[in-house]
């Protein structure tokens, strides 16, 4: 069946950091791919998506291509800020039924 | 434009008991999926509906139950609750012609089992 690898959290960086979390996956076939945000008390919202090979999702500055040849969709951002801090879900779409990770809880400190 | 709701926020059942969760979706959207998030763990696809009928389950047991309404609402059953059933429900809806796993979420209804 598919599945969602994301790394370990928490990642812990200070403010205007490089951040980068790793999302691998397993699919049959060509899975779309997302990244959903969890701020503190509040319900998933989708980040950014990516539907085909090479494709790159970005938004509010992160970004994830999709590497068929790799099976990732790794999350990253040039610079990180406080308000950054959250949980973050990378997930696929196969057979239209979505497939979570576990999720990568992200601190950043001023 | 509404997002997708959800009641109750909280609740507290005993086992063997039975539960419904509520949820209304965002305007136009039509379809209406379940997820249930167990702490510290990513959400589990439960079931998903589109137009009234489940088109969609993933490895939960019959007594996990849903229904969708004219107005793509959407109930969440569970009957004979467990312990292990505690958890954070998660309802989202998507629009027609968008992808499935683009999905809009409510802020869950959290159930405890004692």
């Amino acid at each position: 069946g598919n599945s969602v690898t994301q790394m370990e959290g928490p990642v812990t960086l200070s403010e205007e950091a490089f951040l980068t979390i790793n999302c691998t996956y397993t699919a049959t076939g060509y899975p779309s791919l997302f990244w959903y945000v969890q701020y503190p008390g509040e319900g998933l919202q989708l980040l950014l998506k990516a539907t085909k090979a090479d494709d790159k999702g970005s938004n509010k500055g992160f970004e994830a291509t999709y590497r068929k040849e790799t099976t990732s969709f790794h999350l990253e951002k040039g610079s990180v800020q406080v308000s950054d801090s959250a949980v973050y879900f990378c997930a696929l779409e196969g057979s239209y039924i979505p497939t979570f990770g576990r999720g990568t809880s992200l601190i950043v400190h001023p | 434009e509404t997002g997708v709701t959800q009641s109750p926020t909280h609740l507290i059942k005993t086992r063997g008991q039975q539960v419904t969760l509520r949820c209304s979706s965002q305007s136009g959207h039509n379809t209406v999926s379940w997820y249930q998030q167990a702490l510290g763990q990513g959400p589990q696809f439960i079931f998903q509906y589109y137009r009234e009928e489940e088109n969609g389950r993933g490895n939960f047991p019959p007594r996990f139950s849903g229904l969708q309404f004219p107005n793509y609402s959407s109930e969440l059953n569970v009957n004979a609750l467990e312990l292990d059933d505690s958890a954070l429900y998660l309802c989202a809806s998507s629009p027609p012609q968008g992808d499935a796993g683009e999905l809009f979420f409510g802020e869950g209804s959290r159930l405890t089992v004692l």
